[in-house]
């Protein structure tokens, strides 16, 4: 069974960075691209970024560029993204997912960041 | 970019109704649409992809169609678990993979 994990909720200040995991289960990691989805309060998805794991091969959206980092260790089947310094607007949810054929077909369950002073 | 027009931005509908959704992309997107679903506190579910495939496991009572820059999605007799908020993603020339508004569907 697929299954992507995400790392628990963040609550940070502003300034601060951050890094949060997906990690995939149950398909070959190396096979696919992931993509990240962020989704702040009650607004709709927001395409961040995609990566292909089996050479690190990343694409962002042009909102998220240079706003975020995206990575993948293989070696463990997890992807990353990484902020250097957060920012209140950077509250939300963050979702990773799966892409076949540029579908997403398998989502985690989401890591909500709070950013608050 | 494409850019893709969800309407109406909330349709309120009674249980066993027709619930009918449009998504309309800026350009063609030929019939590389899907559609997704959303219930609170959850994850986005992929419900149909290249604009009149079902994903696995979806009912029968949800169906895609359109092609070029106009889909809809029918949800033919809505069920309860059905009010949640829609949205349309097209994956052309992807990446961008872009997402449209959504569609909020609720209880009238």
């Amino acid at each position: 069974e697929v299954q992507l994990v995400q790392s628990g909720a963040e609550v940070k200040k502003p300034g601060e960075s951050l890094k949060i995991s997906c990690k995939g289960f149950g398909y070959s990691f190396t096979g696919y691209w992931l993509g990240w989805v962020r989704q702040m309060p009650g607004k709709g998805l927001e395409w961040m970024g995609v990566i292909y794991p089996y050479d690190s091969d990343t694409r962002y959206s042009p909102s998220f560029q240079g706003q975020v980092t995206i990575s993948a260790d293989k070696s463990i089947s997890t992807a990353y993204v990484q902020w250097s310094a957060l920012k209140a607007s950077d509250t939300a949810m963050y979702y990773c997912a799966r892409l076949r054929d540029g579908y997403y077909d398998y989502w985690g369950p989401g890591t909500l960041v709070t950013v608050s002073s | 970019e494409i850019v893709l027009t969800q309407s109406p931005a909330t349709l309120s509908l009674s249980p066993g109704e027709r619930a009918t959704l449009s998504c309309r992309a800026s350009q063609s997107v030929t019939s590389q649409l899907a559609w997704y679903q959303q219930k609170p506190g959850q994850a986005p579910r992929l419900l149909i992809y290249d604009a009149s495939n079902r994903a696995t496991g979806i009912p029968a009572r949800f169906s895609g169609s359109g092609s070029g820059t106009d889909f809809t999605l029918t949800i033919s007799n809505l069920e309860p678990e059905d009010f949640a908020v829609y949205y349309c993603q097209h994956r052309t020339n992807w990446p961008p993979l872009t997402f449209g508004g959504g569609t909020k569907v609720e209880i009238k």
